[in-house]
């Protein structure tokens, strides 16, 4: 079945920009219907979606991290990766990688995240 | 975009039915049947419970239902078990085709 894993550092200084990958196996990322996105998770806090790449290259964000994010797909790696610039310690968080599946027939759709990679908690300190 | 209204924290005797609510809009939760239910153990990731409102995953146990009223849905854990001692969020499709998750609601087996 497919599997997603995040990598990239798990410390990065204020200001600088965040960059997680997530490899996708047991499966491609150029498939119809499903959506690879970045949820993130702060300490001791709740889910945050931040968006999505579809393996076009379209892409849909979280409209309050919008002008600081940007998710892209690498087809050729079957991998994709979040990029989120100007980072605070407010960014500290698990960030999750998330199989969105978005199927569709006519006007009936269903929605779902699954599977999820195990996060990496990337901190923002100095 | 606002985080979905969860309550804090909901409790149960083992074999007792609990339930717990999700309160958004009608611009997500009222608007569309794409409600989605995730289970969270301590440090690990997220399980999805339900999907599309009450539409159970292969392989999750029967006893989790999902329902929706309105700009309510709601997860009924029937048979309360030690091991469905964890966080619960729920997800929604919202009307700017972005997503948004409820606060999430701890559950605790007395």
């Amino acid at each position: 079945q497919v599997q997603l894993q995040e990598s990239g550092p798990g410390l990065v200084k204020p200001s600088e920009t965040l960059s997680l990958t997530c490899a996708v196996s047991g499966g491609s990322v150029s498939t119809d219907n499903y959506y690879w996105s970045w949820i993130r998770q702060p300490p001791g806090k709740g889910l945050e979606w931040i968006g999505y790449v579809f393996y076009t290259g379209r892409t849909n964000y979280s409209p309050s991290l919008k002008s600081r994010v940007t998710i892209s797909v690498d087809t050729s790696r079957n991998q994709f990766s979040l990029r989120l610039n100007s980072v605070t310690a407010a960014d500290t968080a698990v960030y999750y990688c998330v199989r969105e599946t978005a199927y569709c027939v006519g006007d009936l759709c269903s929605y779902w995240f699954d599977p999820w990679g195990q996060g990496t908690l990337v901190t923002v300190s100095s | 975009q606002s985080a979905l209204t969860q309550p804090a924290s909901v409790s149960g005797s083992p074999g007792q039915s609990i339930t717990i609510s999700c309160t958004g809009t009608s611009s997500d939760v009222g608007g569309y049947n794409y409600v989605s239910w995730y289970q969270q153990h301590p440090g690990k990731a997220p399980k999805l419970m339900i999907y599309d409102v009450h539409i159970r995953p292969s392989g999750v146990s029967n006893r989790f239902s999902g329902s929706k009223s309105g700009n309510t849905a709601s997860l009924t854990i029937s048979g309360l078990q030690a091991e469905d001692e964890a966080d619960y969020y729920c997800s929604s499709f919202t009307n700017s085709r972005t997503r948004v998750f409820g606060v999430g609601t701890k559950v605790t087996v007395l």
